[in-house]
C-alpha cells in the first residue's frame, strides 16, 4: 500500500517570495509521482509528473519538483510566486506494478499568496 | 481538449434517497474514477473502471456502487444516502498506457440532509 504525507495544510506567502510545498511518500513498490493543482471552484489539473529520467521536473508556469528516492520526497518549489498561484496543491503517487493507474493523494496544501 | 463533465455542480438530497451522479468524458479514455474530497482528508478513491462493465473497488467503496454501460459514461450511485456522504465528488478519466495523467471534472458538491 502507498501513503502520501503533506505536512503543511496551509502555506501563506507574499507575492514574489519563494515557496516550497513538501511531499513525502511511503510505498513498498516503486511509484510514479505527481503534483495536481486545484484553483477555487474548479477540478484538479496536472501540474507536473515524474515517470522516469531526470529527477528534476518542471511545469510551464515556473514550478519545479525534485524526486529524491533516498528521502522518499517530491517537494514542489517556485522561486517567485504570483497572486494567481493561490490554490490547493495535491501530491499523489501511483504504483508502477499495476496497469490501473490508481492515484493515492495527500491531504493537500493550501497556498495563500498575498500582495 | 479533454473534457470531463459531471451532471450537477450542486445537489441537495434527503437521507435515504437513492442518488445518481453522472460523469461523461469525450476522449475515448479506458479508465474512469470516482473520488470524494473532504477537507483535511484530500481525495479518496471510491471506485474505478478500466473497461466497459468492469469495476474495481477503491479505498472507500462502502455505501456506493457504480455503473459503466458505455465507455464514455461512469455513474456513481448512493443506494441510500446518509449525512456522512455529504462531500465533494470528483470524477476523472485517463487513457491508460504510459501517460498516467488523470483528467478531472469540476466536481459535484452533494449535501445530504
Amino acid at each position: 500500500a502507498q501513503s502520501v504525507t503533506q505536512l503543511d495544510s496551509q502555506v501563506p506567502v507574499f507575492e514574489e517570495a519563494p515557496v516550497e510545498l513538501r511531499c513525502n511518500y511511503s510505498s513498498s513498490v516503486s511509484v510514479y509521482l505527481f503534483w495536481y493543482v486545484q484553483y477555487p471552484n474548479q477540478g484538479l489539473q496536472l501540474l507536473l509528473k515524474y515517470l522516469s529520467g531526470s529527477t528534476l521536473v518542471e511545469s510551464i508556469n515556473g514550478f519545479e519538483a525534485e524526486f529524491n528516492k533516498s528521502q522518499t520526497s517530491f517537494h514542489l518549489r517556485k522561486p517567485s510566486v504570483h497572486i494567481s498561484d493561490t490554490a490547493e496543491y495535491f501530491c499523489a503517487v501511483s504504483p508502477m506494478n499495476t496497469g490501473f493507474q490508481k492515484l493515492v493523494f495527500g491531504t493537500g496544501t493550501r497556498l495563500l499568496v498575498s500582495p | 481538449d479533454v473534457k470531463v463533465t459531471q451532471s450537477s455542480r450542486y445537489l441537495v438530497k434527503r437521507t435515504g434517497e437513492k442518488v445518481f451522479l453522472e460523469c461523461v468524458q469525450d476522449m475515448d479514455h479506458e479508465n474512469m474514477f470516482w473520488y470524494r474530497q473532504d477537507p483535511g482528508l484530500g481525495l479518496r478513491l471510491i471506485y474505478f473502471s478500466y473497461d466497459v462493465k468492469m469495476k474495481e473497488k477503491g479505498d472507500i467503496p462502502e455505501g456506493y456502487s457504480v455503473s459503466r454501460e458505455k465507455k464514455e459514461r461512469f455513474s456513481l450511485i448512493l443506494e441510500s444516502a446518509s449525512t456522512n456522504q455529504t462531500s465533494m465528488y470528483l470524477c476523472a478519466s485517463s487513457s491508460g498506457g504510459s501517460n498516467y495523467e488523470q483528467y478531472f471534472g469540476p466536481g459535484t458538491r452533494l449535501t445530504v440532509t
